[in-house]
């Protein structure tokens, strides 16, 4: 399998633009998750999806962000419109209950909002 | 609620040295998973080892071995004969057994291993 895959792995946007993160989780995986990191904050969980349902959404930082899963391949997490505080590496991940809980993460993509 | 303390934000050792990285957890679960996973320079997130809490027995994984003591709430990570290619950042993380499975994770270990 290709494991997670995220684009784009750079993204370096002016303040006020909007952003879009993309995932495609490993096939036959049904949790996807969405982290950021900072150097401040660590690794916070921002959202995650059960078979392409959001479950929990609480780590979103405000109206601004936004992630959808249309379908079992795919997910996006949307920023609108982007602000310098938004800069982090966004990583997405994936895991199954077959799996034991173990999630693989994507490569992350590292977010500049100048 | 959950929490993942690593107490060490940064170790440095000489190459060939022993190094254990200390990771202390909190829950109200009976049941749950423990994990570490390594961050590299090069950013990606790596799976090293996941560990259910009824489970204590110590594993080695080549110059890797944890240590889960359920008494103490504690699950730390020993590296044998450090390298260069183990510098890094470690993260301890928690999870629950059953319903969401979302991650906890610990603030991070830095690890510099000097040649």
């Amino acid at each position: 399998d290709a494991g997670v895959i995220q684009s784009p792995r750079h993204e370096v946007t002016e303040m006020g633009q909007e952003v879009t993160l993309r995932c495609k989780p490993i096939s036959g995986h049904d949790y996807l998750f969405w982290y950021r990191q900072t150097m401040m904050r660590g690794l916070e969980l921002l959202i995650y999806f059960n078979n392409n349902v959001p479950i929990d959404d609480s780590g979103m930082p405000e109206d601004r962000f936004s992630a959808k899963m249309p379908n079992a391949s795919f997910s996006t997490l949307k920023i609108q419109p982007s602000e310098p505080r938004d800069s982090a590496v966004y990583f997405c991940a994936s895991s199954s209950p077959e799996r034991g809980n173990e999630q693989f993460f994507g490569p992350g993509t590292r977010l500049t909002v100048l | 609620a959950q929490k993942v303390t690593q107490a060490q934000t940064e170790i440095s050792v000489v190459e060939k040295e022993d190094v254990t990285l200390d990771c202390v957890y909190e829950t109200r679960d009976t049941t749950y998973y423990l994990f570490w996973y390594k961050q590299p320079p090069s950013g990606e997130l790596v799976f090293l080892i996941r560990r259910n809490s009824f489970d204590e027995q110590n594993e080695i994984s080549g110059r890797y071995s944890w240590n889960f003591q359920k008494s103490t709430s504690s699950f730390n990570f020993t590296i044998t004969a450090s390298q260069v290619v183990d510098s890094a950042v470690y993260f301890c993380a928690l999870s629950e057994v059953t319903g969401a499975n979302n991650l906890f994770f610990g603030t991070g270990t830095r690890l510099t291993v000097i040649p």
